[in-house]
């Protein structure tokens, strides 16, 4: 079975610096990968997501994630935070088969906060 | 893009009744639908996935008495939760397959 972990359940950076939100998968084949961002009381909103290609993928809000094949991680990085950044922020791989109707497999999730 | 409509964003019932919760895709049609439920501040967990027209698959754990699933068209799915409890009290999100995944906007269930 697939697994995703999510290092660190929160972090914190000040308005302006790095994020990174790191997430590791384990499967035996490169998964379809994906981060999502929720606000509270909220659904999920799609940042970015990894099938094929070019391992460096951007997505929206600037975020950008890297598939790291030999490290089996995708970490997502901005490089300025903004106040709007701060959410709950969730890794998640999907079977790459078709195996279970690709359903997600999430991993426990970051809460990232943005101090002024 | 995709959209997915669930409906109520929040209900609060009583002990011993039952609630449903809609998710339609308003723009495409869903080969899959999946129903997952998230206690606060924790990560998602899977419910049930259905097909349009075929019974629903539940994960290991999950009620399917209690948490009745039904997937009549490619564009509607329901869940109902029946004769709640306080301890079905959550957050339930349901999420649209096509090509990605598009999520609905959830629903917050309180059961008192």
């Amino acid at each position: 079975a697939q697994s995703v972990t999510q290092l660190g359940s929160h972090v914190s950076v000040s308005e302006g610096a790095l994020v990174l939100l790191r997430c590791n998968y384990s499967s035996s084949v490169p998964p379809y990968l994906f981060w999502y961002v929720q606000y509270p009381n909220q659904g999920l909103q799609l940042l970015l997501k990894y099938t094929t290609g070019a391992t460096l993928v951007k997505g929206i809000n600037g975020f950008e994630a890297e598939f790291k094949k030999s490290e089996t991680s995708f970490h997502l990085t901005k490089p300025s935070a903004h106040m709007s950044d701060a959410a709950e922020y969730f890794c998640a791989v999907s079977d790459r088969g078709g195996g279970s109707n690709y359903k997600l497999t999430f991993g426990k999730g970051t809460l990232l906060t943005v101090n002024p | 893009g995709a959209v997915v409509s669930q409906h109520p964003s929040r209900v609060i019932c009583k002990s011993g009744t039952s609630v449903k919760i809609e998710c339609r895709s308003l723009d495409f049609q869903a080969t899959t639908m999946f129903w997952y439920r998230q206690f606060p501040k924790q990560s998602l967990m899977l419910m049930a996935t259905s097909n349009e027209g075929s019974k629903a698959t539940y994960e290991q754990g999950v009620e399917k008495d209690k948490f009745l699933i039904n997937h009549a068209s490619l564009t509607l799915s329901t869940l109902t939760v029946t004769s709640a409890h306080p301890e079905d009290s959550s957050f339930y999100i349901c999420s649209a397959r096509r090509e990605g995944y598009t999520f609905g906007s959830g629903t917050r269930l309180t059961v008192v």
